[in-house]
């Protein structure tokens, strides 16, 4: 159980557009999601946790009018970089779950967003 | 100073052996304690989670938690070739869910 799907693996795309990133609790409904970006070699980094039919919460430092969250749905959450940047470039991890069911917090695959 | 602190390594280590990891931390909340193991640009996958101090086993897989000192650990028997990755310790409190994770620790195990 608790399987956390997230697509695209990987996307490049060019300075200045956006792109958006699905993640999906396939098996259970989630009514909170936590996005987390990691750059190479460093550790996890919280950047908002999503929360569904209402405004994410984002961490100190994280520009919520660029990285736009959405969980319109128990089981969808969605995280959209806008207007990207080189600097966006990384890896960007969802998560979800809980303690209830026993499986704890269940990491989606990740995506690797590069721009250029 | 860090919520958690984890030794980043490199760590190798040759097969068969018996691996320690370790991770402290300073918040007196944290009651769920949890190890991932993270491949190369793939996400972090859980390996073990454990509620308040004890030990827990399984498979070739150890974690303790020694909540008196603030210190986990991770210990593996028997390294494989395929036990090599990053390894994460992450911390969260009773009530909340935001999870505190450590640098990770990069493990080699050489056949």
């Amino acid at each position: 159980g608790a399987v956390v799907s997230q697509h695209p693996s990987w996307v490049i795309c060019k300075s200045g557009t956006s792109v958006k990133i699905e993640c999906r609790s396939l098996d259970f409904q989630a009514t909170t999601m936590f996005w987390y970006r990691q750059f190479p070699k460093q550790s996890l980094m919280l950047m908002a946790t999503s929360n569904e039919g209402s405004k994410a919460t984002y961490e100190q430092g994280v520009e919520k009018d660029k990285f736009l969250i959405n969980h319109a749905s128990l089981t969808l959450s969605t995280l959209t970089v806008t207007s990207a940047h080189p600097e966006d470039s990384s890896f960007y991890i969802c998560s979800a779950g809980g303690w209830a069911g026993g499986h704890g917090y269940t990491f989606g695959s990740g995506t690797r967003l590069t721009v250029v | 100073q860090k919520e958690v602190e984890q030794d980043p390594g490199p760590l190798s280590v040759p097969e068969g052996a018996i691996v320690s990891l370790n991770c402290t931390y300073s918040n007196s909340a944290f009651q769920y304690f949890m190890w991932y193991r993270q491949y190369s640009r793939k996400g972090p996958e859980l390996l073990m989670y454990t509620y308040s101090s004890g030990n827990k086993e399984d498979g070739r897989f150890t974690a303790q938690v020694d909540k008196s000192s603030k210190y986990i650990s991770l210990f593996i028997r028997d390294s494989q070739p395929s036990d090599s990755a990053t390894y994460l310790c992450a911390m969260s409190s009773r009530t909340g869910n935001q999870f505190y994770f450590g640098t990770g620790t990069s493990l080699t195990v050489i056949p």
